[in-house]
């Protein structure tokens, strides 16, 4: 069975650009969370999608949205990128809220 | 707000020696995680306790849940250099809704 797969495994962006980060499930997981992992600030939930909706997000600013697909795929999406976004950014799939979480490769963004 | 404590924060042991990190939380938990990371990878899950008293063990590592003091321990024992990286507790607070709260994690290393 094959795991959580995200891409691109690595992106180097400037300040100000836009990024998105993409992430499938495990086959018959409908939720999907989102993790930042920064340095010096541990790893801090910042959203979950559930059969396509945006059920809740953690505390970050609103330029961190994404969407979920009817295949239950994920994008993350980061607007007006800042230096402290640079980061390891970890998607983790369950088979329905509150099951176990299984997490993603990773994409590791360096913003410049 | 959940907090979260791991302690130590870092560690290093001798191969062949034995040690228990600790992961304390502060309010009711549905679930307590503990994740392996090695440098520049993602979570590996490790163990899921769902009750009070569970234990669990795999191979030189075992884990513990004590709901009523809302402890956890992982148990190392004999420990071996491949046992080497960064463990992380997490709490699964509100059923899947708030993703899970991660402890600041345990940076272990083992000499051979």
């Amino acid at each position: 069975e094959a795991g959580v797969t995200q891409s691109p495994t690595h992106l180097i962006k400037t300040r100000g650009q836009q990024v998105t980060l993409r992430c499938s499930p495990i086959s018959g997981h409908t939720s999907v969370y989102w993790y930042q992992q920064a340095l010096g600030l541990g790893l801090q939930f910042l959203l979950w999608y559930d059969e396509g909706e945006e059920r809740n997000r953690g505390n970050f600013p609103p330029r961190f949205s994404g969407r979920q697909f009817p295949n239950y795929s994920s994008e993350l999406n980061v607007n007006a990128l800042e230096l402290e976004d640079s980061a390891l950014y970890l998607c983790a799939s369950s088979f329905t809220r509150g099951n176990e979480q299984f997490f993603g490769p990773g994409t590791r963004l360096t913003v410049l | 707000e959940l907090k979260v404590e791991q302690n130590p924060l870092f560690l290093s042991m001798q191969e062949g020696k034995n040690y228990t990190i600790y992961c304390n939380y502060s309010t009711t938990s549905d679930r307590l995680y503990w994740y392996r990371q090695d440098p520049g990878k993602s979570l590996e899950s490790l163990f899921v306790l769902l009750s009070n008293g569970a234990v669990k063990q795999e191979g030189r590592l075992m884990a513990s849940l004590d709901t009523k003091a809302r402890l956890s321990t992982l148990h190392i024992t004999a420990a071996v250099h491949d046992l080497s990286a960064t463990y992380f507790c997490a709490v699964d607070m509100g059923g899947g809704a708030d993703g899970l709260t991660f402890g600041k994690g345990t940076h272990l290393i083992i000499q051979p």
